[in-house]
């Protein structure tokens, strides 16, 4: 089992604020990390899936880097909406197994 | 249209009678897996499989069955459920590969009194 730490484990800014959180795991036997967005009500949604260490994607207001040699990756979000309300996933990919980090919850407020 | 489709979405049942949740996708993806969401907890990955008849244990396989007969489904079965196996059930589904990601069902919260 791998132990994988997000931070912070909730989050609440205002609409326009920048933000980013942390996904933390151990950096051996890594193949792919994945950062997926699950809203109230719904299921999870993919957002990245990163394996290269230095690895960064973007889509739209978002984005995320990965450091496979220290074992973290981010995630940012640039000027935070209300849509953007959800709690992000982090989930590194070892040995045909997924190993989720319990989250952070974002609130953002209009 | 591509999905994962898991029933049912609400399910209040009694210790120690069998349940099925079923979970079917019509992507064609050779994984599927089955994962559990706690309070607190990140999402716990039950089972897995690869592809047709080969399955394997995730994180927390005690007390849970799986079987893959067929590519498009992937049934969690519990022959005995107890009061801890109260959660939300998450199938996912995805093509083979570790740059691939995971496609989820709406969800099945189960309530075992």
């Amino acid at each position: 089992i791998l132990n994988v730490e997000q931070s912070p484990q909730s989050l609440h800014v205002q609409e326009g604020d920048s933000t980013n959180f942390t996904c933390s795991f151990p950096s051996s036997n890594f193949y792919a990390l994945h950062w997926y967005r699950w809203e109230t009500a719904k299921s999870p949604e993919a957002l990245f899936v990163m394996t290269l260490n230095g690895d960064e994607k973007k889509k739209g207001r978002i984005s995320a880097t990965l450091n496979t040699k220290e074992g973290y990756s981010y995630l940012y979000i640039k000027g935070s909406q209300p849509e953007d309300s959800a709690t992000y996933l982090c989930a590194p990919y070892n040995f045909n197994k997924f190993y989720f980090g319990s989250g952070t919850k974002l609130n953002v407020k209009p | 249209e591509a999905q994962v489709t898991q029933n049912p979405r609400y399910l209040i049942t009694v210790t120690g009678k069998k349940l099925t949740v079923t979970c079917s996708q019509n992507m064609n993806h050779e994984y599927m897996s089955w994962y559990r969401q706690d309070p607190g907890l990140g999402l716990r990955q039950i089972y897995y499989s690869m592809n047709v008849e080969v399955t394997d244990k995730g994180d927390v396989p005690e007390g849970y069955k799986v079987s893959r007969k067929e590519k498009r489904n992937f049934p969690l079965i519990l022959e005995s459920p107890s009061p801890n196996q109260t959660s939300l059930y998450f199938c996912a589904s995805r093509v083979r590969g570790s740059n691939e990601k995971l496609f989820f069902g709406s969800g099945t919260q189960l309530s075992v009194l």
